[in-house]
């Protein structure tokens, strides 16, 4: 079944600087890529996402760039900020009538100002 | 984006009760929900896909008889915990997808569940 890695587990930067967090799946046939962002007590919150017949989107501050040949995809925050701190999680959607995602591991975010 | 609201947003309860948590969208349709449980520092892990009007499909390892789903209409689906125990304690995320519109998955702000 479908396998999704993500790394590094821990990112700390400082504020202004970029981060990038990189997954990698294992299964061909996905076709759809998101990103999340969970807080403390939260439910995860979708910040950007991409499909198979995309290589790269960008919303401001964030891109997300998807290689299909090399099975990984990447999350980009530039400019980044103490608010940006959390735990990001990517996950890879495994085509079919439900859609079930598959989560990465998480990487916990910290922006120091 | 959909809003998914999940209530409660915490439940303390004794070992041996039950527990129901409520999944809603508000603001669309969903078919489909998905059920997941979060450890401490860890991902999320998929327990079951909650179909409306038919039987939840339940991932290798997770108790149907224990992990009760009943998704009863397009815009709600509850989990129950059944004769919780100290180690059912953890946190419970739903999650609706647009269906058809597409598979953006919006997620619930979660159920901390502690059973003492």
């Amino acid at each position: 079944g479908e396998n999704v890695e993500q790394h590094p587990s821990t990112l700390s930067v400082q504020e202004g600087d970029s981060a990038v967090i990189k997954c990698t799946y294992s299964d061909s046939a996905s076709n759809y890529f998101p990103w999340y962002k969970q807080e403390l007590g939260k439910g995860p919150q979708l910040i950007i996402d991409i499909r198979s017949n995309v290589g790269e989107k960008k919303d401001q501050r964030i891109a997300v760039t998807l290689n299909k040949t090399a099975k990984h995809f990447s999350l980009h925050i530039t400019e980044t900020q103490p608010e940006d701190s959390a735990v990001y999680f990517c996950a890879a959607s495994i085509p079919s009538n439900t859609d079930k995602l598959i989560f990465g591991t998480g990487t916990r975010l910290q922006v120091f100002p | 984006g959909a809003v998914v609201s999940q209530h409660p947003s915490w439940v303390i309860c004794k070992s041996g009760t039950s527990v129901k948590i409520e999944c809603r969208s508000l603001d669309f349709q969903a078919t489909t929900m998905f059920w997941y449980r979060q450890f401490p520092k860890q991902s999320l892990m998929l327990m079951a896909t909650s179909n409306e009007g038919s039987k939840a499909t339940y991932e290798q390892g997770v108790e149907k008889d224990k992990f009760l789903i009943n998704h009863a209409s397009l815009t709600l689906s509850t989990l129950t915990v059944t004769s919780a125990h100290p180690e059912d304690s953890s946190f419970y995320i739903c999650s609706a997808t647009l269906g058809d519109r597409g598979p953006e998955a919006f997620f619930g702000q979660g159920t901390r569940l502690t059973v003492v």
